[in-house]
């Protein structure tokens, strides 16, 4: 079954330095991996997209990485803003013939970008 | 752009009453996902459809029922409900052979007293 893991659970950083977040899965054998931020009780906003074929994805100040067979992705973000401060999760989907499309979601990392 | 739209956003029930969680799917997706986040948690699939059929089945009671009509919409029933059915229920859709990328509606907010 995949295990999927979140380090650090929370970080707390000033305004203006980068983030980092790491994601690290059990089984390789992923279709694809997901980023999403999550507000305290709100919804989940998709952020990056990583197929299981590409090593990394970017949008805006977003940058994902993935290298499947050591079973990591980092989520990057650029020059950090107080409205950056949210739970990260990452997600991955396996591939098999009798579990498809299923999320499997980490624990999340909460982030705190103090002004 | 249009989103994933789930209603009723709140709904409070007392134990052993039935609850009824409706999804929309973005236009055009043809797979709808729903997953259960209690407090504190990380969201947990319960059940999904593709094209209208039972696609996956994750940890979902007995006392849950769900199904996809045939404008796509689904809809989560629940039964004898407990306390500790109180959570936050997501629906998500995607379409399936473009990346399925999986996006979320707001939630529904269940709370059973």
């Amino acid at each position: 079954k995949q295990e999927v893991t979140q380090i650090p659970a929370a970080l707390s950083v000033p305004e203006g330095e980068n983030l980092v977040l790491n994601c690290s899965f059990t089984d390789s054998a992923i279709y694809n991996l997901q980023w999403f931020r999550q507000d305290p009780g709100k919804g989940l906003t998709s952020l990056l997209l990583i197929q299981s074929s590409q090593r990394e994805q970017t949008s805006g100040r977003l940058n994902a990485s993935l290298d499947k067979s050591s079973g990591r992705s980092t989520l990057y973000i650029a020059a950090s803003q107080p409205g950056d401060s949210a739970t990260y999760l990452c997600a991955t989907q396996v591939e098999t013939t009798d579990s498809w499309g299923k999320l499997q979601f980490g624990a999340g990392t909460q982030v705190v970008v103090t002004p | 752009a249009a989103g994933v739209i789930q209603s009723p956003r709140h709904l409070i029930k007392e134990k052993r009453e039935t609850a009824t969680l409706k999804c929309y799917p973005i236009p055009r997706h043809d797979t709808v996902y729903w997953y259960q986040q209690g407090p504190g948690q990380d969201p947990q699939f319960l059940i999904s459809f593709y094209e209208k059929m039972q696609s996956d089945k994750g940890s979902i009671p007995d006392r849950f029922s769900a199904q996809q009509f045939s404008d796509y919409h689904s809809e989560l029933n629940m039964s004898s409900l407990e306390l500790g059915d109180s959570a936050l229920y997501f629906c998500a859709s995607s379409l399936m052979n473009s990346g399925n990328e999986q996006f979320f509606g707001p939630g529904t907010r269940l709370t059973v007293l």
